[in-house]
């Protein structure tokens, strides 16, 4: 089975903090997401990486960067935490594309998180 | 650009009965679709997807869906609902090229009532 970590469930921060957000795979996927979820709007995609080093913007990538050093690891960082980056965080990876692949993303747990 | 939209945010049903909750998209190209389903404080799970062949698509806890490209409809419907059902389904489309980004829906919450 695959697995998707996210190194923490809950979290609280005050304005102005620096917030780390870990993820890790355990599939050897290219391919890995984050999404913040708000009632209402479903999942919006932030930033997403297909390869070591590489990323791409999503949607909603103001006040957010990543950063993937290695295959199984993807992190969000939240350079100086606002209030209305109050949400709930998720993190994907995803199988191959191509001719045999499915697409089909994997998701982690989740992490709630509240700026205060 | 493909966009997704879930009619019923929200659909109340009781248990045993059958249920339907609708998603229509959006998109000039072909698409792959799919179900995921988010039960309390927990992360996203797969329900099903379609990528071609057969419209009618079964999926785990006895769900199904409907791909109807004049309609651009992908319908989820369950015969018969438990309580365990209660949760948060969306809807999501992407494309077969490029770097396949997963465009979901605002979700449908749903609540089985006894």
């Amino acid at each position: 089975d695959v697995k998707v970590t996210q190194s923490s469930r809950y979290l609280v921060k005050r304005t102005g903090e620096k917030v780390f957000l870990e993820c890790v795979q355990d599939m050897d996927h290219e391919n890995m997401f984050w999404y913040r979820q708000d009632p209402g709007l479903g999942l919006r995609l932030i930033y997403f990486s297909y390869d070591v080093k590489m990323k791409e913007k999503g949607d909603i990538p103001e006040g957010y960067s990543v950063s993937r050093e290695k295959k199984e690891r993807f992190s969000l960082i939240l350079e100086s935490a606002s209030t209305n980056q109050t949400s709930m965080y998720l993190c994907a990876s995803r199988t191959p594309g191509g001719r045999r692949g499915s697409y089909e993303q994997y998701f982690g747990p989740g992490t709630r998180l509240t700026v205060t | 650009a493909q966009s997704v939209t879930q009619l019923d945010s929200q659909v109340p049903v009781f248990e045993e009965a059958p249920v339907e909750l609708r998603c229509n998209y959006s998109s000039s190209v072909s698409v792959y679709l799919f179900w995921y389903v988010q039960y309390p404080n927990q992360g996203l799970q797969l329900l099903l997807k379609y990528l071609s062949g057969s419209t009618l698509v079964k999926g785990i806890n006895g769900f199904e869906a409907e791909f109807n490209k004049s309609q651009t409809s992908f319908h989820l419907r369950k015969p018969s609902v438990h309580i365990s059902d209660t949760a948060e389904y969306f809807c999501a489309v992407t494309r077969p090229v490029g770097y396949n980004k997963l465009i979901f829906g605002a979700g449908t919450r749903l609540a089985v009532h006894p």
